[in-house]
């Protein structure tokens, strides 16, 4: 069984620039999930997808942080502008349902400059 | 988001020493999961626990997941030094995933 996907696995920008990360979850896992992981710190959630909809994104910076999940298999994070202190791993996890275990993928790691 | 507070938060020990860490929170969850983390890679979930009072083992490792559902531990026995990395426990309540801040483990040979 594949793993969860995500690209690009590293990237480098300056602040105020735009950048976008990609997920693709397990095959027929409803659940998809974002998360910001700073340096020496646990993951923080930043949104939670059950197929296309949204059910958490409580903690997701919306004044410069967007998320879909269109046809809710894909998803993209969007960050613009960035800012010094977005410089974190950003990881997607994904699972069947609510009542099953979640699986990571490797991650982008954000450098902002 | 709640927080989950794990202990400790560093740990050095000799490679075939058992190793104790655990979990707490003031919420309760339905499920605790343990995953690890190597540098530079996505946390693998080694350990899932769903009932509470569950004892379950995978290979050297021993998760618990306490009687009040507000607790779990994860002991390592005779570690060895593939062991060495971030180890987080993870508590799911209703629609959400919440993680401690980790406990790395050194293992020197």
């Amino acid at each position: 069984e594949a793993g969860v996907a995500q690209s690009p696995r590293y990237k480098i920008i300056e602040k105020r620039q735009s950048v976008a990360f990609w997920c693709n979850p397990i095959s027929g896992h409803a659940t998809l999930y974002w998360y910001q992981q700073i340096l020496g710190q646990g993951p923080k959630l930043l949104i939670q997808f059950q197929n296309n909809g949204v059910v958490d994104d409580s903690q997701l910076p919306k004044d410069r942080f967007s998320a879909e999940r269109l046809k809710g298999v894909d998803s993209t994070l969007k960050i613009q502008p960035a800012k010094l202190e977005d410089s974190a791993v950003y990881l997607c996890a994904s699972r069947v349902s609510l009542n099953t275990e979640a699986f990571f993928g490797q991650g982008t790691r954000l450098t902002v400059v | 988001g709640q927080q989950l507070n794990q202990s400790p938060q560093s740990m050095f020990i000799q490679e075939g020493e058992d190793v104790s860490m655990n979990c707490t929170s003031s919420s309760i969850f339905n499920t605790w999961l343990w995953y690890k983390q190597d540098p530079g890679e996505g946390p693998v979930l080694l350990i899932a626990l769903y009932k509470a009072g569950e004892l379950t083992s995978n290979g050297r490792l021993t998760a618990q997941f306490g009687i009040t559902r507000k607790d779990s531990f994860l002991n390592i026995s005779a570690s060895i030094p593939s062991d060495v990395g971030i180890y987080f426990c993870a508590g799911q309540g209703f629609n959400k995933f919440y993680f401690g801040s980790g406990t790395k483990l050194n293992v020197k040979p």
